[in-house]
């Protein structure tokens, strides 16, 4: 079944970066769109971009367009986030999600924390 | 704000029936996008339940159904059990966002 497992999360200032990671197995990832989606603490579920299974397209949600950069490798089954310029309301727990036929968000990941502090 | 709208909670007794509506409009759900709806159960990563309106994922027991009508989608549990206590989110496409939008969520009670 598929699996996948993002990492790099962790307490960053205002203004600085990071970069996510979303290891994938159990399916063939080059044959698949794949999504960001983040949850900040008690709140609900934000879309925040999208990348085809050959990086042909990308997109990003307003909230993080300039800032947020798409990308993965399919040698080495993964994708990433690369945060620049964070802002404390960029504090959430990120998902990667793989793209379904549909669109659909069909495998989660479980997630990790950023957390946009002084 | 959410692009698509939720009621923020439903409760329901043991083997009743609830609907939760999710409302968009004609650039999202009205244009044709399909609606998918997730559960999340407390502490946990979401979970695709319904996709394409009214398919249920893998492994969903058929008390779970989706309908879309307009601008407009709907989640309908029946026999309700404990273990469907969660929050329950709908998804759509967005062409003037050329992204995807989320409902605000919906907690669902299992009194």
């Amino acid at each position: 079944e598929a699996q996948l497992v993002e990492s790099g999360g962790g307490l960053v200032q205002p203004g600085g970066s990071l970069r996510l990671s979303c290891a994938a197995s159990g399916f063939t990832f080059s044959s698949y769109s794949m999504n960001w989606v983040r949850q900040a603490p008690g709140k609900g579920l934000e879309w925040i971009s999208y990348i085809t299974s050959t990086s042909s397209i990308i997109y990003y949600a307003d909230s993080v367009k300039g800032r947020f950069t798409i990308s993965r490798d399919n040698a080495k089954n993964s994708l990433y986030l690369h945060l620049n310029n964070l802002r404390v309301e960029d504090t959430a727990v990120y998902y990667c999600a793989r793209g379904g036929g549909r669109w659909q968000h069909d495998y989660w990941g479980q997630g990790t924390l950023v957390t946009v502090s002084s | 704000q959410s692009v698509l709208t939720q009621p923020p909670s439903v409760s329901g007794a043991p083997g009743q029936r609830v609907i939760i509506s999710c409302t968009g409009s004609r650039s999202n759900i009205g244009a044709g996008y399909d609606v998918h709806w997730y559960q999340q159960l407390p502490g946990t990563a979401p979970k695709l339940l319904i996709y394409s309106n009214n398919i249920r994922a893998p492994g969903v027991p058929d008390r779970f159904s989706g309908s879309k009508s307009g601008t407009s989608a709907s989640l309908a549990i029946t026999g309700l059990q404990a273990e469907d206590e969660a929050d329950y989110y709908c998804q759509s496409h967005d062409s003037s966002l050329s992204g995807w939008v989320f409902g605000g969520g919906t907690k669902l009670t299992v009194l």
